[in-house]
């Protein structure tokens, strides 16, 4: 049972435009959401993250969204440069498994010229 | 600057060997795990570690077995590998204590089994 998932397995943007990456979730323990970023033969690298407490939360040209009654959240990179191609992985943690991350399984983000 | 190394970028094995995973972190962390990344599938949690000679079996821990002797390492063991076990594998840690926090990652090991 797949408790995070990221139903669009690829995206592809012009550089400049806005990209938006979203994730859904089931279990409602969660109450902390974490988006990683992931260049091909590198581990992933922590972008943004955001509290149940809060809807939003801005880092630069990032923002994650979180909308607790759908279960939902979203990555918006504005604006987005070729850098940015990588693959993204939404993450969650609940309650009591503070340190227990579980996955989505990626959007792979590809920004051209 | 945190670290997370990891013993190998890339390992080439054949089937029914034993496969010694290092991983090491100089962040003094409490928390360490193991992940597999497979295309399509994320990362699943193989086996994690709250504290040195501590254990937990993570999603999919079948295959796998783990050793935490010093805080700073955790080793990811194949007893017997299968080519099933073929995958991108990964290791993180975190702080301990009720603070959210990122887990941080390590490079990476590909590894292939044949």
């Amino acid at each position: 049972d797949q408790q995070v998932k990221q139903n669009s397995p690829s995206l592809s943007v012009q550089e400049g435009r806005i990209s938006i990456l979203n994730c859904d979730y089931t279990n409602s323990m969660f109450d902390y959401f974490l988006w990683y970023k992931k260049y091909p033969a590198e581990g992933p690298t922590f972008l943004i993250s955001i509290s149940s407490i809060k809807d939003k939360n801005e880092d630069g040209r990032f923002t994650v969204f979180l909308n607790k009654s759908a279960k939902h959240l979203s990555l918006h990179i504005v604006p987005s440069q070729p850098g940015d191609s990588a693959v993204y992985f939404c993450a969650a943690s609940g309650t009591g498994t503070a340190s227990k991350l579980t996955f989505g399984t990626g959007t792979r983000l590809q920004v051209t010229l | 600057d945190v670290k997370v190394t990891q013993s190998s970028r890339y390992l080439v094995k054949r089937t029914g060997e034993k496969v010694f995973l290092e991983c090491v972190q100089d962040m003094d962390h409490e928390n360490m795990f193991w992940y597999r990344q497979d295309p399509g599938l994320g990362l699943r949690l193989i086996y994690f570690s709250y504290d040195v000679k501590m254990k937990e079996k993570g999603d999919i821990p079948e295959g796998y077995s783990v050793s935490r002797e010093k805080k700073e390492r955790f080793s990811l063991i194949l007893e017997s590998a299968s080519t099933n076990q073929t995958s991108m594998y990964l290791c993180a840690s975190i702080t301990g204590g009720s603070g959210y926090n990122e887990q941080f990652f390590g490079p990476g090991t590909r590894l292939t089994v044949l």
